[in-house]
C-alpha cells in the first residue's frame, strides 16, 4: 500500500505563514484532503481536491500540489489553529483503498 | 442538522466479535459513499474499510482485510462494520465518514465522535 509523509510538528509564531507537506507517490495521481485534529475532537476537513474549502473552513487555509508532494498553508495562524493535521488520499496501488499521512502537530507561539 | 452517531464499541477479548453501528441524519444517507477510520490512543489516523452508495463495492485496509466486514443499510440510514478475530492491535477509536461524494470520492466531510473498542484480555 501507498504510504504519505508529513513532517512530525512544527511552529509558528502567531499571525504568520506555515506550510505544512505530505508526500507520497499517489499524490502524483490522485488530490490531496487536510483534517484539522483538535484534542479529544473529531477530525475536521479543511481543504479537499487540491484547494477546496468546506463552508465555514477560513480562508487562511489553503492548499496546492506539485509532483508528490501536496501542501496546506495556513496564512495569518491563529491561536485555534493549534492542532494535529492530517492528509489523505486515494491509494495508488489499488481500487477502493485510502491513506492517511503521519500527521503534523502545528503550535503556535 | 448533519449528524453521524456511532455506537458499539467496548471491551472484548482477542479474538472475538464485535459489530459496530453508525446512524446517519441530515443528509440523503444513499448518495454518498461510507467509510470506517480509526485511530489508537495517542497514534495517528487509519482509514479501515469505505463501501458506495448502493454497496456495489467495498475496500479494506490490508491490516483488517477478511477479519472486517463493512455493509450499509439504505433504508435505515445506517452503517455498519463486522469485526471478528479481534486482536489487541484493533484497540482504536473508531469513527464513521461521510464521503465527499457517491462512489469514492476525494475526502471525508462530516464525522461522528467515534465509539471506543478495547481489545483486551
Amino acid at each position: 500500500s501507498s504510504e504519505l509523509t508529513q513532517d512530525p510538528a512544527v511552529s509558528v509564531a502567531l499571525g504568520q505563514t506555515v506550510r505544512i507537506t505530505c508526500q507520497g507517490d499517489s499524490l502524483r495521481i490522485y488530490y490531496a484532503s487536510w483534517y484539522q485534529q483538535k484534542p479529544g475532537q473529531a477530525p475536521v476537513l479543511v481543504i479537499y481536491d487540491k484547494n477546496n474549502r468546506p463552508s465555514g473552513i477560513p480562508d487562511r487555509f489553503s492548499g496546492s500540489s506539485s509532483g508528490n508532494t501536496a501542501s496546506l498553508t495556513i496564512t495569518g495562524a491563529q491561536a485555534e489553529d493549534e492542532a494535529d493535521y492530517y492528509c489523505n488520499s486515494r491509494d495508488s496501488s489499488a481500487n477502493h483503498l485510502y491513506v492517511f499521512g503521519t500527521g503534523t502537530k502545528v503550535t503556535v507561539l | 442538522e448533519v449528524q453521524l452517531v456511532e455506537s458499539g464499541g467496548g471491551l472484548v477479548q482477542p479474538g472475538r466479535s464485535l459489530r459496530l453501528s453508525c446512524a446517519a441524519s441530515g443528509f440523503t444517507f444513499d448518495d454518498y459513499a461510507m467509510h470506517w477510520v480509526r485511530q489508537a490512543p495517542g497514534k495517528g489516523l487509519e482509514w479501515v474499510s469505505g463501501i458506495s452508495w448502493n454497496s456495489g463495492s467495498t475496500g479494506y485496509a490490508e491490516s483488517v482485510k477478511g477479519r472486517f466486514t463493512i455493509s450499509r443499510d439504505n433504508a435505515k440510514n445506517s452503517l455498519y462494520l463486522q469485526m471478528n478475530s479481534l486482536r489487541a492491535e484493533d484497540t482504536a477509536l473508531y469513527y464513521c465518514a461521510k464521503d465527499i461524494g457517491g462512489n469514492w470520492g476525494d475526502a471525508f466531510d462530516i464525522w461522528g465522535q467515534g465509539t471506543m473498542v478495547t481489545v483486551s484480555s
